[in-house]
């Protein structure tokens, strides 16, 4: 059975801190999604990870993907009570010729002041 | 279209009546997904087209749920016979083509009585 494990699936931090979301997958993957989804509202596309040690960044977010051990992180430095959301992460079997992402169940995010 | 849209955004209906509900992607996208996603949950797949062809129905719950896309563009899933159960958030997302990202609409959220 395909899987994709968040951890963890809540996260209460405070501003200013570190922290990194875990996302492990239990098929071959040649590709690798984060989204983001605010309350009440639609997932928005934040990073692709297409090969096994790529990394991308974007403001205080930073994601990367090893290929080899399925798994990627999505690390965020200084957080910012603006990143508040649920993360989700999602893969594409590297053998779906149909490329339908299976996701993870998502990591709650909340930044107090 | 700018992005993806959905109506209606709210559906309150009957158990055992009929409900439709309508995706419009971006213009210039060829392929469409439709999701559903239960509160506190990730997306999962149901079924997608490239243009009007419809090539996996492989995530649709049972044969009282279909979806149509004529022409190539807009799209709706229908649910027949309603039950309680199919009571969720039902997202649409479209992509330029099968591989690349996928964007989505604000969802349709569905509730049975």
């Amino acid at each position: 059975e395909l899987k994709v494990e968040q951890n963890p699936l809540f996260l209460s931090m405070q501003e200013g801190k570190n922290y990194t979301i875990y996302c492990n997958y239990s098929t071959t993957s040649d590709r690798l999604y984060w989204y983001r989804q605010d309350p009440g509202k639609s997932l928005e596309s934040l990073f692709v990870l297409l090969s096994n040690g790529a990394v991308k960044q974007e403001g205080r977010l930073m994601a990367s993907l090893d290929t080899k051990a399925r798994l990627s992180t999505l690390h965020i430095t200084a957080a910012v009570h603006d990143l508040s959301a649920t993360y989700f992460c999602a893969v594409v079997p590297i053998m779906d010729s149909n490329y339908q992402l299976i996701w993870g169940a998502g990591t709650k995010l909340i930044i107090k002041p | 279209g700018a992005g993806v849209s959905q109506s209606p955004r709210y559906k309150v209906t009957k158990r055992g009546q009929d409900v439709t509900l309508r995706c419009d992607p971006i213009s210039s996208h060829a392929t469409l997904y439709w999701y559903q996603q239960a509160l506190g949950q990730g997306p999962e797949f149901l079924t997608y087209f490239n243009y009007e062809a419809q090539p996996d129905k492989s995530g649709l719950p049972s044969d009282r749920f279909s979806a149509e896309r004529p022409e190539g563009s807009i799209s709706t899933l229908t649910i027949q016979r309603t039950e309680q159960r199919d009571s969720a958030m039902y997202r649409c997302a479209s992509s330029l083509k099968r591989k690349e990202t996928q964007y989505f609409g604000p969802g349709t959220r569905l509730l049975v009585l």
